[in-house]
């Protein structure tokens, strides 16, 4: 069972490229989110998925953009990458495990905008 | 929006003792998550608290929640190294989302 699985892992990006970050869950989760965490900030919603065909901001979405392909894919797409986009990028995925909801984690994107 | 609040941001303690750490939330929420965080991992799942009052312990880590305080607490019991690590809380408003703390480092001493 591999839970929540995102790629890459790493990645170095130059100023003004774009990239996707993919993110996949095998859980038959409704929702799925993207994070980012910054020192001192803690984990910060950038974009939130309730359903297949629905996606919502979040507290810091500005520069990104998601696609959520189907049930198990959700994207997080940086049209023209800036330095303050250096971070760690997490992937999540929640539903009901017995009575109530959890939410898992993927193992996290680090990206560095030179 | 829901907004968060953990302290302390640092914690530094010796083998041996006990400490709390404490999550204040902004708003009503029927959910609260504690997570932990090693260097360099992602975010595990410690305990779900669902309903005022609710109690729940693992090991050495004791949670609580008090949703009319809109409080919960972390109680480490005789700290031990393998304790450090980063630790959240996070809150699920009623549309799902999650929000989260901005962590506790904890460092225990031997």
């Amino acid at each position: 069972n591999a839970g929540v699985t995102q790629t890459p892992k790493f990645q170095v990006l130059k100023t003004g490229q774009s990239m996707t970050l993919q993110c996949a869950q095998d859980m038959n989760h409704n929702s799925m989110y993207w994070y980012r965490q910054d020192p001192g900030m803690g984990l910060r919603l950038i974009y939130y998925s309730a359903s297949e065909g629905t996606t919502d901001k979040g507290e810091v979405p500005n520069g990104y953009n998601v696609s959520r392909l189907n049930k198990r894919e959700f994207s997080l797409r940086l049209e023209s990458a800036a330095p303050s986009q250096t971070s760690v990028y997490f992937c999540a995925s929640s539903g009901l495990q017995g009575a109530r909801t959890e939410a898992f984690f993927g193992q996290g994107t680090r990206l560095t905008v030179v | 929006e829901l907004k968060v609040e953990q302290n302390p941001l640092f914690l530094s303690m010796q083998e041996g003792k006990n400490y709390t750490i404490y999550c204040n939330y902004s708003t009503t929420s029927d959910r609260l998550y504690w997570y932990r965080q090693d260097p360099g991992k992602s975010l595990e799942s410690l305990f779900v608290l669902l309903s005022n009052g609710a109690v729940k312990q693992e090991g050495r880590l004791m949670a609580s929640l008090d949703t009319k305080a809109r409080l919960s607490t972390l109680h480490i019991t005789a700290a031990v190294h393998d304790l450090s690590a980063t630790y959240f809380c996070a809150v699920a408003s009623y549309g799902n989302q999650f929000y989260f703390g901005t962590g506790t480092s904890l460092t225990v001493i031997p």
